[in-house]
């Protein structure tokens, strides 16, 4: 199994410009998950999904879109990068369908930044 | 909302003696899961431990063990015999359970060092 597969895994923007981050996961969980971390910083949640067609937001949104249109997929959307957005995103997936043993099984991340 | 606070941003211990890191959680639910990741400086998210809030007993994983204190909302993680690859970010992390928000929620991480 693959896991959780993020592209790209760096990449630089320029400020106004959008890009979408991918996120995939093969392992049919449930719940997906996207977070930013800046430098020395915990995990702070943007958005997650509890199933196809069900999005949150979490503690920081703005600045972001997502949508779930397959249970796999993820995508993360940025509109009008601002230097701001410069940080490290993670995804990660997990389900509860293995209790309990339940965990978030995380992607590699993307570095980005916004110049 | 569920909040995650880990208040110790930075810890250093000798190679093979015993560190605690703490972490303390605010939550209404009463069914929800906590966990310990690593995050070394690859920063890959590697579990660590993981902790069912119905169980009284705290979990353990060979040199690691948690402190779960359900009333006081505390899951702290002992590190035994420490060793130089266990010098990484801790990040204790907090997943509501099946009648709650189901968000993963992450603390700020402390960084642990190792001293040879």
């Amino acid at each position: 199994n693959a896991g959780v597969t993020q592209t790209p895994k760096f990449r630089i923007l320029k400020i106004g410009q959008s890009m979408t981050l991918q996120c995939a996961q093969d392992m049919n969980h449930n719940y997906m998950y996207w977070y930013r971390q800046d430098p020395g910083m915990g995990l702070k949640l943007i958005y997650y999904s509890v199933g196809a067609g069900i999005t949150d937001k979490g503690e920081v949104p703005n600045g972001y879109n997502v949508s779930r249109s397959t249970t796999e997929d993820f995508p993360l959307r940025l509109e009008l990068a601002a230097p701001s957005q410069t940080s490290v995103y993670f995804c990660a997936s997990s389900t509860r369908d293995r209790l309990p043993h339940t965990e978030a099984f995380f992607g590699q991340g993307t570095r980005l930044t916004v110049v | 909302a569920q909040t995650v606070t880990q208040s110790q941003p930075e810890m250093s211990v000798q190679e093979a003696e015993t560190v605690t890191l703490s972490c303390t959680y605010d939550t209404s639910e009463s069914d929800y899961y906590l966990f310990w990741y690593k995050q070394p400086p690859s920063r890959q998210m590697i579990l660590v431990i993981r902790q069912e809030a119905y169980k009284q007993q705290n979990a353990t994983e060979n040199r690691f063990s948690v402190n779960f204190q359900k009333a006081a909302k505390s899951f702290s993680l002992k590190i035994s015999d420490s060793q130089l690859g266990d010098a990484a970010m801790y990040f204790c992390a907090y997943l509501g359970g099946i009648q709650g928000a189901q968000k993963l929620v992450f603390g700020q991480g402390t960084r642990l060092t190792i001293n040879p």
